[in-house]
């Protein structure tokens, strides 16, 4: 059973777009995190959300937790060829330090 | 300040060979964890470890499979008479407390082959 489930898998857009990826559960979590992997590395925190609402925003990446705390969503405006990644969201549940982590966002963006 | 130290990046062995994968936590962190990621899959959560303890082992199999973080030196994940499932990308995390707001950072990795 996949506990985070992230859409949408794949993304394919042009610079300059906006986008919006998803991270749902049926759970919740007491944070969220999250990373971007590139081939062959490992996973880069992004950000961490850890108050129900949250929102944070890094230049042009902003990120929210659900009130419920049973989702997240990031955000990126004016996408640019170096976003291009593998995004993950992951979380941690109460008196939990196991980090499940979600499907997955493959984000290409074409010049 | 130096990150989450893993190594060898890459690691190759005959099948039934043993295999040593070592990480070194980041500065101040006394937290470690183990996470395998197989080909096509995601990550995957092995073990938590503290120093001289083992918190949480149970996403590690039961056979071949140990971990250890002693007082002085880096966490190790052995693997025991390797098979070709064994093959993936395993990472190591630290962080520098536990519980609501845990902040967790990956090193890049070790990938083994086994041939």
């Amino acid at each position: 059973t996949q506990l985070l489930e992230q859409s949408p898998q794949f993304l394919s857009i042009q610079e300059g777009e906006n986008l919006t990826v998803y991270c749902n559960s049926s759970s919740v979590f007491s944070s969220l995190q999250w990373y971007r992997q590139e081939p062959g590395e490992g996973p880069v925190l992004l950000v961490t959300v850890v108050t129900g609402g949250e929102v944070k925003k890094l230049k042009r990446l902003t990120f929210q937790f659900g009130d419920a705390r049973k989702d997240s969503s990031l955000h990126i405006t004016a996408a640019q060829p170096g976003d291009t990644g593998l995004y993950l969201c992951a979380g941690l549940r109460f008196g939990n330090e196991k980090l499940t982590f979600g499907t997955g966002t493959r984000l290409t963006i074409i010049p | 300040n130096a990150g989450v130290m893993q190594n060898p990046r890459h690691l190759v062995r005959r099948r039934g060979q043993e295999a040593r994968l070592r990480c070194s936590p980041m500065k101040g962190h006394s937290h470690v964890y183990w996470y395998r990621q197989l080909p096509e899959e995601g990550l995957k959560f092995m073990v938590y470890l503290q120093k001289e303890n083992i918190i949480d082992e149970s996403g590690m199999p039961k056979e071949r499979f140990s971990a250890e973080f002693p007082k002085e030196g880096p966490s190790i994940l052995r693997i025991q008479q390797v098979v070709r499932g064994d093959s993936a990308a395993y990472f190591c995390a630290s962080s520098p407390s536990k519980g609501v707001g845990n902040t967790i950072y990956f090193g890049e990795g070790s990938w083994l082959t086994v041939v």
